[in-house]
């Protein structure tokens, strides 16, 4: 089965400065990944995906992850953070092929802004 | 516009007392799921069905049970067997079963004292 380890529980950067938020996957294969974010008291969000190809991929709001198949990760990164980019972020990674329960998420990194 | 709609944002019950969570989606996605969510512990799966009238057991399905008479909708009831029912509940859809990208609800905050 397939897990996701996010490291970091909390993250303080200051307004302005670049962001990486790690992730690290457990599967035999490559996986399906993708980046969630969650406000407070709100439900989930999607950043971006990786299904295939490109290993730099682009998503919304500003955000990019890449991933690494020899170190099995997929971190998140903004070049200058907002202070609007203060939530909960998760990682998430899917089997490919099948799992029909879906997702499993990592415990999520609880990004702090400070100005 | 489509999406996830869960209803009510916050409910209050007393112990002991069963209470049945809303979830419907027009996104006329296949999948749908239950998820709890505790501080610091992530989400984790209760239930999910990927087709109507048939549904299955997640990590933590103790003292939940779920119907799915209709696409659009599957409700989450937290009957009195659950022992700590007071929690964040996010429900969940998407297209096809298995590892496919989810969408997920504005959650329910369920407090039960």
């Amino acid at each position: 089965a397939q897990s996701v380890t996010q490291p970091d529980i909390h993250i303080t950067v200051s307004e302005g400065a670049s962001l990486e938020l790690r992730c690290n996957y457990s599967y035999g294969a490559t996986p399906y990944l993708f980046w969630y974010v969650q406000s407070p008291g709100q439900g989930l969000q999607l950043l971006l995906k990786y299904f295939s190809g490109d290993t730099l991929v682009q998503g919304i709001k500003g955000f990019e992850a890449e991933f690494k198949r020899s170190q099995s990760s997929f971190n998140l990164r903004k070049p200058s953070v907002h202070w609007s980019d203060a939530a909960e972020y998760f990682c998430a990674v899917g089997a490919r092929g099948g799992g029909a329960d879906g997702l499993t998420f990592g415990k999520g990194t609880h990004l702090i802004i400070q100005p | 516009d489509g999406g996830i709609t869960q209803s009510p944002k916050y409910l209050f019950r007393k112990e002991g007392q069963n209470v049945t969570l809303s979830c419907e989606q027009n996104l006329n996605h296949d999948a749908m799921y239950w998820y709890r969510q505790d501080p610091g512990q992530g989400l984790r799966l209760i239930y999910y069905s990927q087709i109507v009238n048939d549904f299955q057991k997640g990590d933590i399905a103790e003292g939940y049970s779920v119907s799915r008479e209709k696409k659009e909708s599957f409700p989450l009831t937290v009957t009195s067997a659950q022992k700590n029912p007071t929690a964040f509940y996010l429900c969940a859809s998407s297209m096809v079963g298995g590892s496919v990208e989810q969408y997920f609800g504005p959650g329910t905050r369920l407090t039960v004292t």
